[in-house]
């Protein structure tokens, strides 16, 4: 089992739907979560960046953590078709380095 | 643009040739990471610098791949012998210590393809 698992779609929504996006994880040592959205052929963009289980909103985007689940999530509220894009999850335990686990990506189609 | 910049963008080489990377990251920012990511896969780290010392280096890292960052401010990732298997994405990370906060913003990337 890796240590995050993140369902690589594809998935295809209209434009103007709710969007959520999931990632679970194994290593309870895991503390910091970030999303992260990537273009083809760009480098990984940060979304959000949340170290507390609950929610987190920025804009149209939402953010919740659940630790004792071990389950995250990213919620996009309006979806527009500028947000079809590889959404990445990723991870830390915070110790040393910073070091990231990401999950595969979950790539988004949004459909005018 | 402050942004991480990655050079080359792009990479083709024959299988046996030696490549070089270079990644200048965010003036402030004493981190310095490389990820390498191939297709369908999020980004796997491979080594980081605290500003000039190379602090961890992933299982990843065959030794093959050395990074260096002489002056603690730009690296340069270098692939001797290439083989097929290193085509991929390289990606290099930036990021500030002591924010309480650490957030690593990344370049965006260099492609390369091993023929």
């Amino acid at each position: 089992q890796k240590e995050v698992e993140q369902d690589p779609g594809p998935l295809s929504v209209p434009e103007g739907a709710i969007v959520s996006l999931n990632c679970t994880y194994s290593n309870s040592a895991f503390q910091y979560f970030m999303w992260y959205r990537q273009y083809s052929r760009k480098g990984p963009e940060l979304l959000m960046y949340t170290y507390s289980s609950g929610n987190k909103e920025d804009g149209r985007f939402t953010a919740q953590v659940d630790k004792s689940s071990k389950y995250i999530s990213l919620f996009i509220r309006d979806s527009q078709p500028s947000d079809s894009a590889t959404y990445l999850c990723a991870m830390t335990s915070g110790a040393g380095s910073y070091q990231l686990t990401f999950g595969k990506g979950t790539k988004l189609s949004v459909i005018p | 643009d402050t942004g991480v910049s990655q050079n080359p963008r792009h990479k083709i080489t024959k299988r046996g040739q030696n490549v070089t990377f270079r990644c200048d990251p965010i003036s402030e920012h004493n981190r310095l990471y490389w990820y390498r990511q191939t297709l369908g896969q999020g980004p796997e780290f491979l080594t980081y610098f605290q500003n000039e010392a190379q602090l961890e280096k992933s299982r990843l890292l065959s030794d093959r791949f050395s990074a260096e960052r002489p002056k603690g401010s730009f690296s340069t990732l270098e692939i001797q012998r290439t083989e097929q298997g290193d085509s991929a994405m390289y990606l290099c990370a930036s990021s500030r210590t002591g924010t309480g906060d650490e957030k690593l913003f990344f370049g965006s990337g260099t492609q390369l393809s091993v023929l």
